[in-house]
């Protein structure tokens, strides 16, 4: 079945360090791919999505790529703040039941 | 996007008692989603929910469990049924828009 793979938190960085977190996930067909962010205590928001190959999303100085041939969408940003600071969450939607399936989270730590 | 107004926001409840959360949609909206975030754990959906039909529960939810109203297309409810302290977690309700927005989730508490 359909699946996505996050790699293991925490991760801690300093202000202003690059930020990747790794995302691959499995799929049959041409799912969508999304990133949510859970900051400590509040509900889980949108971050950015991509709904095909070569797809760029972006908000907020995240993005990540729909990457079909590596089945990747890793989460990258230049230049972490501590407001950063939180659970991230890689996720697909199939596309013939419109549910997400979620990775397990990565938890983001920043330091000043 | 959809705005969703889920309540309660949390709540402490009794071993063998049940609890009914409800979400509210601003509009009208076909599928309605209920997932269950274990404490320190990634989300697991419970069930799909349309408006006129039974729901649709996942591998691991029944619902007997978990029984699940859609009486209109804006609005739903998941109650928790019997519960144990294995039920303690966050619920969310969830709709299909620009990317899925999600309520503010149900912290449960069973002691």
């Amino acid at each position: 079945g359909n699946s996505v793979t996050q790699m293991e938190g925490p991760v801690t960085l300093s202000e202003e360090a690059f930020l990747t977190i790794n995302c691959t996930y499995t799929a049959t067909g041409y799912p969508s791919l999304f990133w949510y962010v859970q900051y400590p205590g509040e509900g889980l928001q949108l971050l950015l999505k991509a709904t095909k190959a070569d797809d760029k999303g972006s908000n907020k100085g995240f993005e990540a790529t729909y990457r079909k041939e590596t089945t990747s969408f890793h989460l990258e940003k230049g230049s972490v703040q501590v407001s950063d600071s939180a659970v991230y969450f890689c996720a697909l939607s199939e596309g013939n039941t419109d549910k997400l399936i979620f990775g397990t989270g990565t938890r983001l730590q920043v330091f000043p | 996007s959809a705005v969703i107004s889920q309540k309660p926001s949390r709540d402490i409840c009794q071993r063998g008692t049940s609890l009914t959360i409800q979400c509210q949609v601003d509009s009208q909206v076909t599928m309605m989603f209920w997932y269950r975030q274990q404490p320190g754990q990634s989300l697991t959906l419970i069930a799909t929910a349309n408006q006129g039909s039974e729901a649709t529960y996942e591998s691991g939810f029944v619902i007997d469990k978990f029984p699940i109203s859609r009486p209109n297309l804006t609005f739903s409810t998941l109650t928790v049924s019997n519960m144990s302290p294995e039920d303690s977690s966050i619920y969310l309700c969830s709709v299909e828009d620009y990317g899925y927005t999600f309520g503010s989730g149900t912290r449960l508490t069973v002691v």
